[in-house]
């Protein structure tokens, strides 16, 4: 079975600095996707990157970008020039097939 | 725009007393997941429609049943709720394929009393 391990689970930064947020996998499939989720407090989860297994590139989404280590089975969120939108929870995210497999989370609180 | 809608908001609902749970998308994808999500924690997947097969995880509890009348609907039953059923429940949507991400509507928050 695939496990998605998050292991911070909190994190603080100051507004305008970079933050790194750690998740690792475990899986045997060799075709699969990583995501990153998004969750304010008290609002709707949403994609903020996506990573295919396939893709040697490291995705990147303006101020957000990814560091996978495929063989490592490491996706590290990275977010630079930290708003105080930041903050929220973070869900690492596995998925094969149609299942999403989630980390434990990682709250991210950014300081003015 | 295109979205996933969860009603109500938040529901309060008495130990025992039936309450179901609503979601509906606009996005015709042709799966649609329900899941269960305590405060500080991960959502933690119930069951899922492909298409009209209803797919259970093996750890869901009986008290909770599910229907997807359409394309569009999906429902949430929970026959007796106790004081462990009070969660967040997020209903998520998606396209068949590992490329697609889930999309999740704003979730239903709910008390038992």
């Amino acid at each position: 079975a695939q496990t998605v391990t998050q292991s911070q689970p909190e994190m603080s930064v100051q507004e305008a600095e970079t933050v790194t947020l750690s998740c690792t996998y475990d899986t045997s499939e060799s075709d699969y996707y990583l995501f990153w989720y998004k969750q304010p407090p008290s609002r709707q989860m949403i994609l903020v990157i996506r990573q295919e297994a396939y893709k040697q590139q490291n995705a990147t989404e303006n101020r957000f970008s990814v560091n996978f280590q495929k063989a490592a089975k490491s996706f590290s969120l990275k977010i630079s020039d930290s708003q105080l939108g930041d903050a929220a929870m973070y869900f690492c995210a596995y998925k094969a097939g149609n299942m999403l497999t989630f980390g434990g989370g990682t709250r991210l609180m950014v300081k003015p | 725009d295109a979205m996933v809608i969860q009603n109500p908001r938040y529901q309060v609902t008495q130990f025992g007393k039936p309450v179901t749970l609503s979601c509906s998308q606009t996005l015709n994808h042709n799966v649609m997941y329900w899941y269960q999500q305590k405060s500080s924690q991960a959502p933690k997947l119930l069951f899922h429609y492909y298409d009209k097969d209803f797919n259970n995880e093996a750890d869901t509890p009986d008290n909770f049943q599910s229907r997807r009348p359409n394309t569009s609907f999906c429902f949430l039953d929970i026959r007796s709720p106790g004081l462990g059923d009070a969660a967040m429940y997020l209903c998520a949507t998606s396209i068949t394929g590992n490329r697609k991400e889930q999309f999740f509507g704003p979730g239903t928050r709910l008390t038992v009393l």
